[in-house]
């Protein structure tokens, strides 16, 4: 069974590049949420969905960041333009119901120049 | 609003001692409470939840957890470490508050040394 694919594993750009995270959710599952990992902030949620809609955006840092989920299956999270401060390991997660567990995914590693 | 606290940054124990990570939550509306773990370069794999039954939670890897409502703590144990146990355990804790989900508020970590 399938887990939460992330891709791209790494990706290094410059700033003021657009840099587009992809994520495949586990089916079923109707949840899906973007999670940031950064040494200074720790773990922080950016957005999540439910049903494909956005639920919450309050975590998002600003304007440069969006999120799409065009069906049940994908999702992205967009940056433009990129940042150095954008640097972090950017997770997705997703779960079948909202109390439910979440079920992450390996990670982007994301390095702006 | 709901926040995690994990005491220690760093905990270090030898091999075959009891591993004790501390984590207290706050939270205005009966909590959902997890504990995950994180190998390098790896995504975070759950050890175990609560989610308003027993208080007592046996997680994998021979982990457990208890609810303390009264310390507002959930703590995680577990009697005999190995040295396949060394990695970043994270606390975290949601809510059913509008009836569906919030996503997780995380602690800052523990970051687990076994000394052989």
């Amino acid at each position: 069974d399938a887990g939460v694919i992330q891709s791209p594993r790494h990706e290094v750009t410059e700033m003021g590049q657009e840099v587009t995270l992809r994520c495949k959710p586990i089916s079923g599952h109707d949840y899906l949420f973007w999670y940031r990992q950064t040494m200074m902030r720790g773990l922080e949620l950016l957005i999540y969905f439910n049903n494909n809609v956005p639920i919450d955006d309050s975590g998002m840092p600003e304007d440069r960041f969006s999120a799409k989920m065009p069906n049940a299956s994908f999702s992205t999270l967009k940056i433009q333009p990129s940042e150095p401060r954008d640097s972090a390991v950017y997770f997705c997660a997703s779960s079948l119901q909202g109390n439910q567990p979440q079920h992450f995914g390996d990670g982007t590693r994301l390095s702006i120049l | 609003a709901q926040s995690v606290t994990q005491l220690g940054s760093h905990v270090s124990v030898s091999e075959g001692a009891l591993v004790l990570l501390r984590c207290n939550y706050s939270s205005s509306v009966p909590p959902y409470l997890f504990w995950y773990v994180q190998y390098p370069n790896q995504g975070l794999q759950l050890l175990l939840k609560y989610t308003s039954a027993a208080t007592l939670v046996k997680g994998i890897n021979g982990f457990e957890a208890e609810f303390k409502k009264s310390e507002t703590s959930f703590h995680l144990t577990k009697p005999s470490a190995h040295m396949s146990d060394a990695a970043e355990y994270f606390c975290a804790v949601t809510t059913a508050s509008r009836g569906g989900a919030d996503g997780l508020t995380f602690g800052k970590g523990t970051h687990l040394i076994i000394q052989p």
